[in-house]
């Protein structure tokens, strides 16, 4: 059965970072590219970003809102993704999912998210 | 960027209804659009993929249509369990974007 389990999401002021992570199972995790998706509270979905597997050399696309301030990485002997959210504004604050793209080149499963929440 | 519209954005209905919901793409993208239905509190559940291919274990009841800029999901006769928000999602170009949402409820 495929698994994400999101964490480290939490409050964190303005101009802040915080990094999140997601631990997966159930799959061949280094063969997949992973998405971040977001949805802040009471609004719709984000894509945040992606990052590809060994075989496309890892990497990475991210959404405007985010490029140059957020970081996906992931770490295959773990089966592990993370997120380094840096700078972190008001408008980052979300629910945030990590998600397994699979053959189909879209996201097939989703984590149960976790909050980041930016407040001073 | 392109832009996903989801029209209606609310749309009240009734178990047993036939419901169409509709997406449009701001440039072509082909058949590389996906459907998801979320519940409160949940994560989205993928219905649909590459506009009208039932993802494994989604009822028949639901279907896709479409392709270009233009496409529609349609649930030909509404359960309780329906009762959701549905987000389209293209997925042919960087950045990937989801339309706003439309929200099934009860009528």
């Amino acid at each position: 059965e495929v698994q994400l389990v999101e964490s480290g999401g939490g409050l964190v002021q303005p101009g802040g970072s915080l990094r999140l992570s997601c631990a997966a199972s159930g799959f061949t995790f280094s063969d997949h590219y992973m998405d971040w998706v977001r949805q802040a509270p009471g609004k719709g979905l984000e894509w945040v970003g992606r990052i590809r597997n060994k075989a496309n050399s890892y990497t990475t696309e991210y959404a405007a809102s985010v490029k140059g301030r957020f970081t996906i990485s992931r770490d295959d002997s773990e089966n592990s993704l993370s997120l380094q959210m840096n700078s972190l504004k008001s408008e980052d604050a979300a629910v945030y999912y990590c998600t397994r793209v699979g053959v189909k080149r879209l996201p097939d499963y989703w984590g149960q998210g976790t909050l980041v929440t930016v407040s001073s | 960027d392109i832009q996903m519209t989801q029209s209606p954005s609310t749309l009240s209905a009734s178990v047993g209804d036939r419901v169409t919901i509709t997406c449009r793409a701001s440039q072509s993208i082909s058949s590389w659009l996906a459907w998801y239905q979320q519940k409160p509190g949940k994560a989205p559940k993928l219905l649909i993929y590459k506009a009208s291919t039932l993802e494994s274990g989604v009822p028949s009841r639901f279907s896709g249509s479409g392709s270009g800029t233009e496409f529609t999901l349609t649930i030909s006769s509404l359960q309780p369990d329906d009762f959701a928000t549905y987000y389209c999602q293209q997925y042919d170009l960087y950045p990937l974007t989801f339309g706003g949402g439309t929200k099934v409820e009860i009528k």
